[in-house]
Formats: C-alpha cells, sequence, structure tokens
C-alpha cells in the first residue's frame, strides 16, 4: 500500500530537549515537505527536499532542521525546542511538480 | 510571498444544503489543487484544475476554476455528514517546489 508514514503520532516534551520525527514514504517519490498546521493558520512548509542531499527553507524553517540521506527518508529534527513549536506536524511526499501530495498521519507535538 | 485567500473561515449547513469554498490569488496561476481533511485527519488529495474555465466534477463536488486562472471554487450540493472536514485549496508557490495553501473553509453541518 502506498503510504507515507510518521512517527511518533503523539509526543510531548520540554523545553530544550532534542527530538526527531521521521518520515517514511514507499512511493519512490522525488519530493518531499514537511508542514506545521495551526489553527486558523492553515498548512505552513518548514523545509522541503527535492531530491537526496538537496532540501531548502520553506516559510517557517527557524528552530528546525532536516536531511534527506535517503530517498525515502526525511526527518525533522528540533535540536532545542520551544513551547512556540508546539503544534501539528505532517510531512508530505509528491511524485513530482504538479502532482498530488500524499500526506502522513501527522505528529501532534506538545513542547512544555 | 505569494498568497491566496481562502473564504469563508467556516461555513455552517443543514444536511441537505450547499457548500461553497472560494479561493482567490492576486496572481495567475499555472494549476490549483484541492483538499479535503477530515476532523482528526490528514489532507487528501481531491483534485487538479489546470485549465483555463475547467470545470471538474466528483459525484456532488463541483470545481471550478476562474477564466483568469487567478480564482477557484468547490461546491458540494446537498451535503451529507461524511462531507464534514476542512477543505483547502494549494496551488503552487513561486518557487515551484512548494505548494501554497488557503487557510481553508471548515465544513460544519448543523445538528
Amino acid at each position: 500500500e502506498a503510504q507515507v508514514t510518521q512517527n511518533p503520532r503523539y509526543l510531548i516534551t520540554v523545553t530544550g530537549k532534542k527530538l526527531t520525527v521521521t518520515c517514511s514514504q514507499n512511493m519512490n517519490h522525488e519530493y518531499m515537505s514537511w508542514y506545521r498546521q495551526d489553527p486558523g493558520l492553515g498548512l505552513r512548509q518548514i523545509y522541503y527536499s527535492m531530491n537526496v542531499e538537496v532540501t531548502d527553507k520553506g516559510d517557517v524553517p527557524e528552530g528546525y532542521k532536516v536531511s534527506r540521506k535517503e530517498k525515502r527518508n526525511f526527518p525533522l529534527i528540533l535540536e532545542s525546542p520551544s513551547p512556540n513549536q508546539t503544534s501539528l506536524y505532517f510531512c508530505a511526499s509528491r511524485r513530482s511538480l504538479n502532482t498530488e501530495a500524499f500526506f502522513g498521519q501527522g505528529t501532534r507535538l506538545t513542547v512544555v | 510571498g505569494q498568497q491566496v485567500m481562502q473564504i469563508p473561515q467556516y461555513q455552517h449547513v443543514q444536511e441537505g444544503e450547499d457548500f461553497t469554498t472560494y479561493c482567490n490569488s492576486s496572481t495567475t496561476l499555472s494549476n490549483i489543487q484541492w483538499y479535503k481533511q477530515r476532523p482528526g485527519g490528514h489532507p487528501v488529495f481531491l483534485i487538479q484544475l489546470v485549465k483555463s474555465g475547467e470545470v471538474k466534477k466528483q459525484k456532488r463536488l463541483t470545481f471550478q476554476f476562474g477564466e483568469a486562472k487567478k480564482n477557484s471554487s468547490l461546491h458540494i450540493t446537498a451535503t451529507q455528514t461524511t462531507d464534514v472536514g476542512t477543505y483547502f485549496c494549494a496551488p503552487p508557490g513561486d518557487s515551484n517546489y512548494q505548494l501554497i495553501w488557503g487557510a481553508g473553509t471548515k465544513l460544519i453541518i448543523k445538528p
């Protein structure tokens, strides 16, 4: 089954404790993205990747890092989480430009 | 940066009434995608519109792309409880590697 898998689904952590949210897709897609979703703000892109070892900043990259060492994986790293990073996070992949995006189930992160 | 305005933010309807959401851009769009997000779920692709004036239908859902390719709409006829969720429009951004997301329109069925 074609899918994008994110882990964990829920995470509560403390300020400053490094964390990684994993994302994996089994569709051999070139493009992958991370979004955060906050009430009333829609989806805002954090980082995106066009291929292995090629990443770029989205609209809200501050406080986040990503890596794309393999085509299927695109982890999101918060080196020092802060409460303003409390949000719902989605990973998405696309086969190519102008094709549909497939989303993971989401990770609800709370930073206290 | 490029932005897209989606209205209304919420729409409360009785089951069986129609629902419409609008998406407007200040710039000409090459295409536009629509997604649906059920409560507690993730966005799911509905359709992509590419041509000026294009109209596409999926059962009770009708999608339109404006003649000037600056606006789009989604109309649902005779809403059902299964239609509940938030509907997003998403055209490509300036870099084309990004999708620019509208704020979404939440469809709420009145009890």
